[in-house]
């Protein structure tokens, strides 16, 4: 059975850092790309950044371009996504999310077929 | 960047109807398209991707066609466990972007 589990979340001032971990289980990791996506209180969804199954290839959101590093560890199972100069507008929950393929081209993109159950982001003074 | 636009936003619905939600996009996107739901609280769960084939353990009640910019998504029957929001996503070029989400609700 898939599962993904994102651990991290939490309070933290504008400007301040956080790094958020995605454990997986119950498949090949390296073989699959991961994504982040994100959706703020009460809004829809918004991807973030994802990664190839190698970590050779990564693309990200212009929002979060420069302020977010997104990694992987193979031999760990576990997704990261590093985050930087947090600012209100990144208060958000964050699902790590599985796609079917390993690689990562301009086009067409990842879509995904499993996800995890998300840890809440809050920046805030 | 490609925008999703759902229509409607939200509807009410009875069980046992047939619905339907309309994706559009802003280009061509070939089949490259995908829906979700999510429940409130909850993670979302794919339910359809490439514009009309179903993720594994979906239930045929859920069908998806369409191709270039005008998707649907249809409930052939909708039963107690299916009120809930449902996205679309299109993956065709970066950045991957989302439909703003059609609620669907108990009339």
């Amino acid at each position: 059975e898939v599962q993904l589990v994102e651990s991290g979340g939490g309070l933290v001032q504008p400007g301040g850092s956080l790094r958020l971990s995605c454990a997986a289980s119950g498949f090949t990791f390296s073989s699959y790309a991961m994504s982040w996506v994100r959706q703020a209180p009460g809004k829809g969804l918004e991807w973030v950044s994802a990664i190839s199954g190698s970590g050779g290839s990564t693309y990200y959101a212009d929002s979060v371009k420069g302020r977010f590093t997104i990694s992987r560890d193979n031999s760990k199972n576990t997704l990261y996504l590093q985050m930087n100069s947090l600012r209100a507008e990144d208060t958000a929950v964050y699902y790590c999310a599985k796609s079917p393929i390993q690689w990562l081209v301009p086009s067409p993109g990842p879509y995904f077929d499993y996800w995890g159950q998300g840890t809440l982001v809050t920046v805030s003074s | 960047d490609i925008q999703m636009t759902q229509s409607p936003s939200s509807l009410s619905a009875s069980v046992g109807d047939r619905v339907t939600i309309t994706c559009r996009a802003s280009q061509g996107i070939s089949n490259y398209l995908a829906w979700f739901q999510q429940k409130p609280g909850k993670a979302p769960k794919s339910l359809i991707y490439a514009a009309s084939s179903l993720q594994s353990g979906v239930p045929s009640k859920f069908s998806g066609s369409g191709s270039g910019t005008d998707f649907t998504l249809t409930i052939s029957s909708l039963q107690p466990e299916d009120f809930a929001t449902y996205y679309c996503q299109q993956y065709n070029s970066y950045p991957i972007t989302f439909g703003g989400g059609t609620k669907v609700e108990i009339k």
